[in-house]
């Protein structure tokens, strides 16, 4: 079946510091989700992008939806411990799979204060 | 607006016993998904409704598993008889189909049997 391979697996950095991380998939994307997990709660989405080439801001947090549609990728400038977390994208694949979504395999993020 | 609803937050059962996982999605959401999430295999697509009809139960491991969608707003997954390799984050997650795919989840069941 499709996947979506995300990375880095893990991020350990220091409050302040900028964070990048991408989902790549082999086949083209409609559409790319990306969410936010804590310890003990539910994924909480962050950013819904849903054209190509699309550059998307939620605070500190900036998407792009890339020009090939095969990738996407999230950035959070001056992280804060708040940021910790699992970070997982989500793509709906073209053709559609009526409306299932596919899940990257997340991106563990820790912030030193 | 109220989330995604999921009861309970947290079940121990032992081997052999019945669970039942309830979820309330959002107010107007016409689709509704239930996941797995564990560290091994990450979040699991179990089985989705769109408009309250089972529409993709592939993900469902075994006959054990069954859900339902009786109405709009309730829908359970059942677990009978539950086995310790069940235990596993369950969440129900709730999205407005053919307008966007944005799913919105729950807070999930921690499931432990023992």
């Amino acid at each position: 079946g499709q996947q979506l391979n995300q990375s880095p697996q893990s991020m350990f950095i220091q409050e302040g510091e900028d964070v990048s991380m991408n989902c790549t998939s082999s086949s083209i994307f409609n559409t790319w989700l990306w969410y936010k997990q804590e310890p003990g709660e539910g994924p909480v989405l962050l950013i819904a992008l849903y054209k190509a080439g699309e550059l998307t801001s939620n605070g500190r947090l900036t998407a792009q939806f890339g020009i090939t549609r095969k990738d996407s990728f999230l950035n959070i400038s001056a992280s804060i411990p708040s940021d910790v977390g699992i970070y997982f994208c989500a793509g709906q694949p073209s053709p559609p799979l009526a409306n299932k979504l596919i899940f990257g395999t997340g991106t563990l993020l820790a912030v030193q204060p | 607006d109220a989330g995604v609803i999921q009861s309970p937050r947290h079940e121990v059962t032992e081997m052999g016993q019945e669970v039942t996982l309830r979820c309330k999605p959002i107010s107007g959401h016409n689709s509704l998904f239930w996941y797995r999430q564990t560290m091994m295999r990450g979040l699991e697509l179990l089985i989705y409704f769109n408009n309250n009809v089972p529409i993709d139960d592939s993900g469902m491991p075994e006959d054990r598993f069954s859900a339902k969608m009786p109405n709009a707003s309730f829908s359970t997954l059942k677990i009978q008889p539950s086995e310790p390799r069940d235990s596993a984050v369950y969440f129900c997650a709730s999205s407005l189909m053919w307008s966007s795919y944005e799913q919105y989840f729950g807070p999930g069941t921690r499931l432990t049997v023992t």
